[in-house]
């Protein structure tokens, strides 16, 4: 089945440095989601990319996707602690409108 | 945050029992999911709904039910729960389907002895 695949599966990097997280999926898609998700919580959406975009931003928050690659990637500049977390992406179908598909997410700890 | 409420948030069981998990919102979404969260496995799909009394299947739908007799309430059994079935399950909401963001509840921690 189609599935984002992130990289790397762990990352552990200063306060205040930028962290980036990669997502490589095997189809085409219609669009890319990101997600967060702390511990003991569900997730939260953060950021969603459509095919025909190559950059999207919110804040902190910078998502590049890159199609011919199938190939995404998040970068959080000026890292917080409280941006310890784990992130997800995940993907729909071509031909589908309903689900979308996880991959098994970047785990993200912030050394204060 | 969205309106979403997951219950019970734990429960703890024994192979062979009927369990049933239960989402309600108050959006008014058309579309709710439900995913079990595993170890190296990240979220998989278990069953949605895309409308009241309209529900399919995900990728891992064996051994679970559903039911959504109203748009707010989404149900999730486990006709007879085994070992397989210890996870953490979550249920999300979406308006429109795969092309808007999906709002999760914090999930139900399910255990079975």
């Amino acid at each position: 089945s189609q599935q984002g695949e992130e990289d790397p599966q762990a990352l552990s990097i200063q306060e205040g440095e930028n962290a980036t997280m990669n997502c490589s999926y095997k189809t085409s898609i219609n669009n890319l989601q990101w997600y967060r998700q702390n511990s003991g919580r569900g997730l939260v959406h953060l950021i969603l990319i459509r095919s025909n975009e190559r950059e999207k931003h919110s804040g902190r928050l910078r998502v590049t996707l890159d199609t011919s690659k199938k190939s995404s990637s998040l970068l959080i500049t000026a890292s917080r602690a409280a941006d310890t977390a784990s992130y997800f992406c995940a993907t729909d179908r071509p031909n589908g409108n309903e689900k979308l598909t996880f991959g098994t997410g970047t785990r993200l700890t912030i050394i204060p | 945050d969205a309106g979403i409420t997951q219950s019970p948030r734990h429960k703890v069981t024994e192979t062979g029992t009927p369990v049933t998990l239960r989402c309600h919102q108050t959006e008014n979404h058309r579309y709710m999911y439900w995913y079990r969260q595993d170890p190296g496995h990240g979220l998989r799909l278990i069953h949605y709904s895309y409308g009241v009394k309209d529900t399919d299947k995900g990728e891992v739908s064996d051994g679970y039910s559903v039911s959504r007799s109203k748009t707010e309430d989404f149900l999730l059994t486990l006709e007879s729960a085994t070992s397989s079935q210890t996870s953490v399950y979550f249920c999300a909401i979406s308006k429109t389907g795969s092309d808007q963001p999906q709002h999760f509840g914090d999930g139900t921690r399910l255990s079975i002895l």
